[in-house]
């Protein structure tokens, strides 16, 4: 099956700054890349999502970038503030079947 | 108001008695799934549902059971729960059966067992 491994664990950032994470996939078949957001006590919220036919997509300060070929997919957040401290989830899926989440990143953004 | 609904929040409960987990789901969503959260396993895919009466293992399966008998409602059972099923549970949903959109997470079952 699907294997999708994610780093860093854990990312301290000063605010303002960027932050980056990056997953990998071994599954070919796997073409919907989801990124989710967990606050503290709650369940995951998607942030935003790639499909296999785009190699970027962005939404205000959160982007997200797909190499199909390396199989690695990046979350890009930009002007880092200290709401967006929290674990954050990539995923990767294949149509009609499983859903593989990565192990998380714990992110500290630093007033 | 849409949402994912899961009961109980927290269980406690002792290895062998069997136990259920609900979960409800109000916006017609074809597909539901059940996963445990672990520290440093991230999220392990339990089982999912692409429709009613449509059930296929996930990553982690043993010693769950799920059904799925209506659209809204999709139980996890733990028919003789364990020690290494201590985990925080999340019911999941989306909108299409194919698990490529967004899936709206319920707020989560703790469960510990003695």
């Amino acid at each position: 099956g699907e294997n999708v491994e994610q780093h860093p664990s854990t990312l301290s950032v000063q605010e303002g700054d960027s932050a980056v994470i990056k997953c990998t996939y071994s599954d070919s078949a796997s073409n919907y890349f989801p990124w989710y957001k967990q606050e503290l006590g709650k369940g995951p919220q998607l942030i935003i999502d790639i499909r296999s036919n785009v190699g970027e997509k962005k939404d205000q300060r959160i982007a997200v970038t797909l190499n199909k070929t390396a199989k690695h997919f990046s979350l890009h957040i930009t002007e880092t503030q200290p709401e967006d401290s929290a674990v954050y989830f990539c995923a990767a899926s294949i149509p009609g079947n499983q859903f593989y989440f990565g192990t998380g990143t714990s992110l500290t953004v630093i007033p | 108001e849409a949402q994912v609904t899961q009961n109980p929040r927290y269980l406690i409960t002792v290895t062998g008695k069997k136990l259920t987990v609900t979960c409800s789901q109000n916006m017609n969503h074809e597909y539901m799934s059940w996963y445990r959260q672990d520290p440093g396993l991230g999220l392990r895919q339990i089982y999912y549902s692409m429709n009613v009466e449509v059930t296929d293992k996930g990553d982690v399966p043993e010693g769950y059971k799920v059904s799925r008998k209506e659209k809204r409602n999709f139980p996890l059972i733990l028919e003789s729960p364990s020690p290494n099923q201590t985990s925080l549970y999340f019911c999941a949903s989306s909108f299409g059966p194919y698990a490529q959109e967004t899936q709206y997470f319920g707020p989560g079952t703790r469960l510990l067992v003695l």
